[in-house]
């Protein structure tokens, strides 16, 4: 149990346009879901965290109106990069949990973003 | 300031011995720690945790290890077997419910046959 799935694991886009990205708990309800961002050889550095029905939590430095995040469901996350740049080329992952789980956060298997 | 340190990038080691891998914190509100392991473009899976009250958690060929005055834990594997060659991330957070992880640089893995 407690499965997470991403869709698209790839995507290829052109600069300037904006790119979605859907979390999905497949097998539970994730009252948070959480996104992160992974640069080559680093770690997976936190962007916000989101839950169900409420604005998603900044951290500081990642600009909330260019990582649009919306939790409409308990099952449902997305991310959206708008206007994407190069530089925003990364591997997105998110993850979820349940309140009740305590500690658990359940990864979804990423999705790799490259802006040409 | 990266609170969780992981200070080797690379560790290799012989099929059937053991494997350390070392993670080091600096908030002292952390108090449940986590190691997962992750293989390339897929999202990291859980291995085993550790709560601040206890100094060891065993499961199966894991075992973790917290030193709680030296801000330090550590994983150990074994025996250590070439599917277990991947990158493993140490994280830690507060144990308050859904409170974010923050996670170390990780450490690649790899098990010589």
């Amino acid at each position: 149990g407690a499965v997470v799935s991403q869709h698209p694991s790839w995507v290829i886009c052109k600069s300037g346009t904006s790119v979605k990205i859907e979390c999905r708990s497949l097998d539970f309800q994730a009252t948070t879901m959480f996104w992160y961002r992974q640069f080559p050889k680093q770690s997976l550095m936190l962007m916000a965290t989101s839950n169900e029905g409420s604005k998603a939590t900044y951290e500081q430095g990642v600009e909330k109106d260019k990582f649009l995040i919306n939790h409409a469901s308990l099952t449902l996350s997305t991310l959206t990069v708008t206007s994407a740049h190069p530089e925003d080329s990364s591997f997105y992952i998110c993850s979820a949990s349940y309140m009740g789980w305590g500690n658990e956060q359940f990864f979804g298997p990423g999705t790799r973003l490259t802006v040409l | 300031d990266q609170q969780v340190k992981q200070n080797s990038p690379s560790l290799s080691v012989q099929e059937g011995r053991i494997s350390i891998l070392n993670c080091d914190y600096t908030n002292s509100m952390f108090d449940y720690f986590l190691w997962y392991k992750k293989y390339p473009a897929e999202g990291p899976t859980f291995l085993i945790s550790i709560s601040s009250i206890k100094d060891k958690n065993e499961d199966g060929r894991f075992t973790v290890f917290l030193n709680k005055s030296a801000k330090h834990l550590s994983l150990h594997i074994v025996p250590s077997q070439p599917g277990d060659s991947a990158v493993y991330f140490c994280a830690a957070k507060r144990n308050s419910g859904n409170t974010p992880l923050v996670f170390g640089k990780g450490t690649r893995l790899s098990v010589i046959a």
